[in-house]
């Protein structure tokens, strides 16, 4: 079945960087845009940005411009997101979504903990 | 930045009966809007793009209308899986969620 697989959680000191991978499978890795989003606790989903898995294209929102990085690797059909100078504001629900009808298939989620 | 905003932040309803769930937008999104549901533990589950097309596997007791800035979601009957929280979300100009609505058992 079609579906994207995330890394697992990740506790990260102050400045530090995190990583996380999106694992697709079940479709054609190559046809669709992933996005990242994230949830902090009690707040709203929030659109990172995304990248064309295809040709590698990215758009970062704004408001990570600069501190987040997309790459993908298509012979293993995953996608990354490096997140860098982290601080204890980056403790979130990190996701991957394939952007198909807005967006149709959801990673798990992969929990970034931020703490000294 | 175009803002979303959902009401009632909680809904309390009945197993049987009716919810509609609000959301309005700060700007004109068009039909460019879609909902979501999403349980404790678990990633959102895309319910509606173009604010009433359902996606793959929605029953047809949930409902979406609307445009330009109001937008509704109805569930016609609610059933003990359907109590969750509900997203709205816009895609007209980049992408932007609202804080949630949480249907609860009443």
């Amino acid at each position: 079945q079609v579906q994207l697989v995330q890394s697992g959680a990740e506790v990260k000191k102050p400045g530090a960087s995190a990583k996380v991978f999106c694992k697709a499978s079940g479709y054609t890795f190559t046809t669709y845009a992933i996005h990242w989003l994230r949830q902090a606790p009690g707040q709203r989903l929030e659109w990172m940005g995304w990248i064309n898995a295809g040709n590698g294209n990215t758009k970062y929102s704004q408001s990570f411009q600069g501190r987040v990085t997309f790459t993908r690797d298509t012979s293993a059909s995953t996608a990354y997101m490096e997140l860098s100078s982290l601080r204890s504001e980056d403790t979130a629900l990190y996701y991957c979504a394939r952007e198909s009808n807005s967006f149709d298939i959801w990673g798990q989620g992969t929990m970034v903990s931020v703490s000294s | 930045e175009i803002v979303m905003t959902q009401s009632p932040a909680t809904l309390s309803v009945s197993p049987g009966e009716r919810a509609t769930l609000s959301c309005r937008a700060s700007q004109s999104v068009s039909s460019n809007l879609a909902w979501y549901q999403q349980k404790p533990g678990q990633a959102p589950r895309l319910l509606f793009y173009g604010t009433s097309t359902r996606a793959t596997g929605i029953p047809a007791r949930f409902s979406g209308g609307g445009s330009g800035t109001e937008f509704t979601l109805t569930i016609s009957s609610l059933q003990s899986e359907d109590f969750a929280v509900y997203y709205c979300q816009q895609y007209n100009n980049w992408y932007s969620f609202g804080q949630g609505t949480k249907l609860e058992i009443k």
